[in-house]
């Protein structure tokens, strides 16, 4: 098992909602990450997460919260978002450590997000 | 802080062509660059990754050279068809200090290939 998968592939939600985002990985990879995609930008790096423990929250609003319940998954928990939020969620994986050289990010296909 | 720029903004070509995608990063301290495709909609589908150590690497059509010391990587893409029709991205991926590495992206080139 070489993928990603990421769940669901999209979500239409109130301001007043609460969603959750999954993602989930068999490689054995030890770091997880999400990424913000909005239009015709490049992907901005959200969490950063290194063996289940929380290593990089890049000054993201508590609106997001992240949770790793185990080495193969990663959620992302939303709530009470704002209609600037709306955007492609994308989860990766990795080895550790990244130091060793030659390893490669997997990205899974993203959950496209529209906040009413 | 570690900048990626990607040179050009879009690209439109016949099929056929060769073409070539730059991408340049302001912190050699790397190590790994990566060049990923993006259909629109999509997720990331990873084509070819260059350890900081390497100067190139070969997956069919696709050939991506690196030159550490200048901060600059190429894409070279052969005979290009109208399924190569994408956005290309950069990324490195650089320590901070940490295990993990962060991956920091270029604003991408959007490739058309006419038929």
């Amino acid at each position: 098992d070489t993928e990603v998968t990421q769940t669901p592939k999209h979500l239409v939600m109130g301001m007043t909602n609460k969603k959750s985002l999954k993602c989930e990985q068999h490689m054995g990879h030890r770091a997880m990450y999400w990424y913000k995609q909005k239009a015709k930008k490049p992907p901005e790096l959200m969490f950063v997460y290194s063996y289940e423990k929380l290593s990089i929250n890049e000054s993201v609003p508590s609106r997001f919260s992240p949770e790793c319940p185990n080495s193969s998954l990663l959620n992302l928990h939303l709530h009470a978002l704002q209609p600037e939020d709306s955007a492609l969620y994308l989860c990766a994986s990795s080895k550790l450590p990244v130091s060793l050289g030659g390893i490669s990010y997997t990205f899974g296909s993203g959950t496209r997000l529209t906040v009413v | 802080k570690q900048e990626v720029t990607q040179i050009p903004a879009a690209l439109s070509v016949p099929e056929g062509e060769n073409l070539v995608l730059n991408c340049s990063f302001t912190d050699s301290a790397i190590y790994n660059l990566q060049w990923f495709r993006q259909d629109p909609g999509k997720g990331l589908t990873s084509l070819l990754l260059i350890q900081s150590s390497q100067r190139e690497q070969t997956s069919g059509r696709l050939n991506a050279s690196l030159d550490k010391s200048s901060g600059r990587s190429t894409l070279y893409i052969a005979a290009s068809q109208p399924g190569d029709s994408a956005t290309y991205l950069c990324a490195v991926s650089d320590a901070g200090g940490t295990s993990y590495g962060k991956l920091t992206f270029g604003q991408g080139t959007i490739l058309t290939v006419h038929p």
